[in-house]
């Protein structure tokens, strides 16, 4: 089992440009989540997804967009990057259930935008 | 809006030495986590607590859920090196989790 991983690990865009980070976990689960994490301010949800075809906003949803077409995959789409969404982003899942929920985290990706 | 707060945001201690570690909220949450996070890599689980009063420890670490289920505090006995990460806790929300910002601790040799 590889868990979460994610694609690329390190990115440097220019601002305006677009990309896409992609993540998959092989572990059958429902729940999907992606948040950056920025010094001193923890973990912050951006979007997250409850299954397949289904995906919901969460803290700081601005200038992201997300897919999940298929369950093992969960997309996060920057269509014009700025400065201020230079950060790490980690991508997790985890299990259905009233108590599953502990989150499984990808190894992150650093983007610098310049 | 229910919020975690983490004391401290650093600390930087010598081998050997105890610390605690709190996390605090205003909020009931019905469960709790706490997660280590080494550099470069995302947060690992530690341990979930779900009873309020309730104890439990991992080795040298000891992490305990509030009465109110408000607070948690994780110690650690006799740090090690090996104990340097950052910190987070998380409270259980709809759906997703609360995270506290985290603790920075170093364990100097």
């Amino acid at each position: 089992n590889a868990g979460v991983t994610q694609t690329p690990k390190f990115r440097v865009l220019k601002t305006g440009q677009s990309m896409t980070l992609l993540c998959a976990q092989d572990m059958n689960h429902e729940y999907m989540y992606w948040y950056r994490q920025d010094p001193g301010m923890g973990l912050r949800l951006i979007h997250y997804s409850v299954g397949e075809g289904t995906t919901a906003k969460g803290e700081v949803p601005d200038g992201y967009n997300v897919s999940r077409l298929k369950k093992q995959n969960f997309l996060l789409g920057l269509e014009s990057a700025a400065p201020s969404q230079t950060s790490v982003y980690f991508c997790a899942s985890r299990k259905w259930g009233p108590s599953s929920y502990e989150q499984y985290f990808g190894p992150g990706t650093r983007l610098t935008v310049t | 809006t229910q919020l975690l707060e983490q004391s401290p945001q650093f600390l930087s201690i010598q081998e050997g030495e105890n610390l605690t570690v709190y996390c605090n909220s205003s909020s009931v949450f019905s469960s709790l986590q706490w997660y280590r996070q080494e550099p470069g890599e995302g947060p690992v689980l530690l341990v979930t607590v779900v009873t309020g009063g309730e104890v439990k420890k991992l080795k040298r670490l000891t992490f305990q859920f509030g009465d109110a289920r408000k607070d948690s505090s994780l110690h650690i006995t006799a740090a090690q090196p090996g104990d340097t990460g950052l910190y987070l806790c998380a409270g259980k929300g709809n759906y997703q989790l609360i995270w506290g910002a985290g603790t920075k601790l170093i364990i100097k040799p």
